[in-house]
Parts: C-alpha cells; sequence; structure tokens
C-alpha cells in the first residue's frame, strides 16, 4: 500500500494554457474523488467515481474542467483555458466502500498557480 | 443542503493540556459520517478520527475522542495530552452522499 499518489506536486502555468493532473489512488479502491482547496478553506468537492463511471460532479466544476478514470483505476483532471482563479491545490482522495466501514485517504496534493 | 460550519478559527493549547474544537453541521438526514481530519503544512489530510451518526457510543482513537450530540448536530474533537506534533489545521467533515462536505478549518497552535 503505497498510498494516494498525485503528480505534479506543483505546476505553474500562463493564463489560458491547460493543464492536466493526475491522481493514482489506493489500489483496490473503487471510489476516487477530486477536491480543491484555497488557502484558509476546507477541501471542496469537486466530482467523484465509483469505478470508471463518474457519478456526480459540482457546480464549482465548470466547462473547463474535465476528469476521467478510463479504466477504473488513475484518473485525471483537466483545465483548460486556465484563469488566475483556479489557483489552488487540487487534492485527490480514494476510498474502497463497504457497508460499515468508507474512509478517505487523500494525496499530496497539485498546488496550482496560475499567472 | 448540508453544511458544517466550524466557528473557532484559531486555538491554542500548552503542551501536555486538553483542548476541544468545536463543530456543528445541518443535515436533514438520518444516517451519515463525522470525521475529523488534521492538515499539517505538508498539506496532508489525514483521518484523525470517525463517528457513524447511528452509534451513540463515541469515538475514540488513543489521545483524541469526540463528543458527538446528534440531536444538536454538534460534533467535537477533544484531543488529550496535546504534543507538539498536534500542531495542524484540523477539519471537520460531514459524509452523507458520499461527496465529504468539510468545515472552514481550526488552527491548531500548540505552545511549549
Amino acid at each position: 500500500d503505497t498510498g494516494v499518489s498525485q503528480d505534479p506536486r506543483h505546476k505553474i502555468t500562463k493564463r489560458g494554457q491547460n493543464v492536466t493532473f493526475r491522481c493514482d489512488p489506493i489500489s483496490e479502491h473503487n471510489r476516487l474523488y477530486w477536491y480543491r482547496q484555497t488557502l484558509g478553506q476546507g477541501p471542496e468537492f469537486l466530482t467523484y467515481f465509483q469505478n470508471e463511471a463518474q457519478l456526480e460532479k459540482s457546480r464549482l466544476l465548470s466547462d473547463r474542467f474535465s476528469a476521467e478514470r478510463p479504466k477504473g483505476s488513475f484518473s485525471t483532471l483537466e483545465i483548460q483555458r486556465t484563469e488566475q482563479g483556479d489557483s489552488a491545490m487540487y487534492l485527490c482522495a480514494s476510498s474502497l466502500v463497504s457497508a460499515t466501514n468508507e474512509k478517505l485517504f487523500f494525496g499530496s496534493g497539485t498546488q496550482l498557480s496560475v499567472l | 443542503a448540508q453544511t458544517v460550519t466550524q466557528s473557532q478559527p484559531e486555538m491554542s493549547v500548552q503542551e501536555a493540556e486538553t483542548v476541544t474544537l468545536s463543530c456543528t453541521y445541518d443535515t436533514s438526514e438520518s444516517d451519515y459520517y463525522l470525521f475529523w481530519y488534521k492538515q499539517p503544512p505538508s498539506r496532508q489530510m489525514i483521518l484523525v478520527i470517525r463517528q457513524e451518526a447511528y452509534k451513540q457510543q463515541n469515538a475514540t482513537e488513543n489521545r483524541f475522542s469526540v463528543n458527538f450530540q446528534k440531536a444538536a448536530k454538534s460534533f467535537s474533537l477533544k484531543i488529550s495530552d496535546s504534543q507538539l506534533g498536534d500542531a495542524a489545521m484540523y477539519f471537520c467533515a460531514y459524509d452523507g452522499t458520499y461527496k465529504y462536505i468539510f468545515g472552514t478549518g481550526t488552527r491548531l497552535k500548540v505552545l511549549a
């Protein structure tokens, strides 16, 4: 068990560029979440997958944002035409859904800075 | 919609003393889970403790315990024998529909 892995740890980009982040969940986990966290705030839900199906998307996830989990394993989050307001920490988390005991395990996040 | 409120932006505690962090939430659901997560300066979110709403017994994990008052929709975290390593942001979180709603956090400072 190597934990939830996110890549890259830091990303600096210019406004208008596209960026893509990757998340590798804990291997047996079937649920995967993306959150966004700005300084001084708690994580805000963006979207989640159960296996390869994207089950819910937040209204925070504009049409510039897209997330995929093509084989039910790793996931990518793409932001097109980045804006300065997209600057934040993007957190991935995974869990194994069971009847009695679901716990979220978080990655270390990708810090995005849009200049 | 569910909400989670942490009304203490910052708390301080002397090393070896006890501190309680407050959290209230709002929901119309009867079955849900509540969590406390710790986020140190590394920003890695670490699960501290978990409570199932259907359980009346308060959860405990070593020096960490909760006071869960379902009717009052209150879920406080007590840290006993505080250690320097406890210094971090603490987030209360609610899970009723699988999307985990977090509060704005309480920064805990531990004084030597």
